[in-house]
């Protein structure tokens, strides 16, 4: 299957400082890109809409000033969690659909990037 | 209502049962079906579509039921291997065009020796 890779796999960093988080498809071109949330034993939660080349579509209560999402190529997405709180302390998920299309929906996953903000 | 809905578990067996997860959806536009599987701190991994006519893979068997708005799994022959989070996701759209994923919160299953 296709595969996504996603980097830093763990950070740990200060209140207030800015966490970058790498997404990126390995072996196709990604059109759509998704970012999720999963919160221990809590289901993953969609956070953003991110298409090539255009502005990231927010789902309702995500802070698009907060979370800044860059997807500048067809192969990375990147989302920035701004001036990181405890709060923000998550796993967050990327998923990349393969903009061949096809019958059926298929969005990859990326291995996820779990935040500690102390 | 929550827009899916799946018992959180967890269901503990021992290996070689069979066991069947239910998921139910509020939307009734939903079009695509999945079961995903999710190991502990890992992402999840699509493990099956799910189609109307219902569909098999092995020791997996899924089946739909629009009109009940109901998704269900059934693992036969259970490995320890199999000891995951299962998680049931729907889909608004169908075919190519944009489409988010819901998840349910997912079924713990713990299989035993």
């Amino acid at each position: 299957g296709a595969v996504v890779s996603q980097h830093p796999s763990r950070v740990i960093c200060k209140s207030g400082t800015s966490v970058k988080i790498e997404c990126r498809s390995l072996d196709f071109q990604a059109t759509t890109m998704f970012w999720y949330r999963q919160f221990p034993k809590q289901s993953l939660m969609l956070m953003a809409t991110s298409n090539e080349g255009s502005k990231a579509t927010y789902e309702q209560g995500v802070e698009k000033d907060k979370f800044l999402i860059n997807h500048a190529s067809l192969t990375l997405s990147t989302l920035t969690v701004t001036s990181a709180h405890p709060e923000d302390s998550s796993f967050y998920i990327c998923s990349a659909r393969d903009g061949s299309g096809g019958a059926r929906e298929t969005q990859y996953f990326g291995p996820g990037t779990r935040l500690l903000v102390l | 209502r929550k827009e899916v809905e799946q018992d959180p578990g967890p269901f503990n067996v021992p290996e070689g049962a069979t066991v069947a997860f239910n998921c139910t959806y509020s939307n009734s536009a939903s079009q695509s079906f999945f079961w995903y599987r999710q190991d502990c701190r890992k992402e999840p991994k699509l493990l099956m579509s799910v189609y109307s006519s219902g569909n098999e893979d092995g020791r997996f068997t899924a089946q739909l039921n629009r009109a009940s708005q109901y998704i269900s799994l059934l693992i036969r022959d259970s490995k320890l291997s199999d000891s995951a989070t299962y998680l049931c996701v729907v889909s608004s759209t169908y075919g190519g065009s944009q489409g988010n994923l819901i998840f349910g919160k997912g079924t713990k299953l713990s299989v035993k020796p």
